[in-house]
């Protein structure tokens, strides 16, 4: 049972540039989520799946895109990466399902990966 | 808008308590959580505890909860130097709210010296 499984683990890449960083989980998690960890500002959320098929923007959106393949995959794509996107990124899983309308009805326990540390020269 | 607050560094000796210190500002919160960060890895859920409880103890782990203030703190009892780490509060928002998942503090890094 490997949990949350991000690759790479390192990536250097030239401004402009494009990647995909690629994430599966094999709990059978509906939920799934991208943030990026920067010194002093913590964990942002950059975009979430609550359900295979829905993808929602997060705090952080601007500049990347996400893909839902299927339930256990979830990948976060720089189109033309910027300087600023220099960050340590990490995805997450939850068994939390769509949102009943009910405020903090459903304990959110978060599975992480290892995380991607992604350099933008 | 929903913030979570934390000290960002907490220095203990060996064998001493650790007290890490969080506010939230959403008030209908049901679950707040404490998560550890060990240098480069990823997150891990070390407890949580439900909003209706003011207290949640876990071997060496005691969480305190004070819901009037949103205030919520982590105790580490006999600290070691294993557990130097960063710690990370959470709570979890409104469930109608689109866009948003744990908000997270931006982590206390705890440094335990023998």
């Amino acid at each position: 049972n490997a949990g949350v499984t991000q690759t790479p683990k390192f990536q250097v890449l030239k401004t402009g540039q494009s990647m995909t960083l690629q994430c599966a989980q094999d709990m059978n998690h509906n939920s799934m989520y991208w943030y990026r960890q920067d010194p002093g500002m913590g964990l942002r959320l950059i975009y979430y799946s609550a359900s295979e098929g829905t993808t929602d923007k997060g705090e952080v959106p601007n500049g990347y895109n996400v893909s839902r393949l299927n339930k256990r995959e979830f990948s976060l794509r720089l189109e033309s990466a910027a300087p600023s996107q220099t960050s340590v990124y990490f995805c997450a899983s939850s068994s939390r399902s769509r949102w009943t309308g009910k405020p903090g009805a459903t304990n959110e326990k978060l599975f992480f990966g290892s995380g991607t540390q992604l350099s933008v020269l | 808008g929903e913030d979570v607050e934390q000290s960002l560094f907490l220095s203990v000796r060996e064998g001493d308590s650790s007290v890490i210190n969080c506010t939230y500002t959403d008030s209908s919160s049901t679950y707040l959580y404490w998560y550890k960060q060990e240098p480069g890895a990823g997150l891990q859920l070390l407890t949580y505890i439900f909003s209706n409880m003011d207290m949640k103890q876990d071997q060496r782990l005691t969480v305190l909860l004070n819901k009037k203030d949103k205030h919520l703190s982590l105790r580490i009892a006999d600290t070691q130097t294993g557990d130097s780490a960063i710690y990370f509060c959470a709570e979890s928002p409104r469930a109608n709210q689109a866009g948003t998942a744990l908000i997270f503090g931006k982590g206390t890094t705890l440094s335990v010296s023998s």
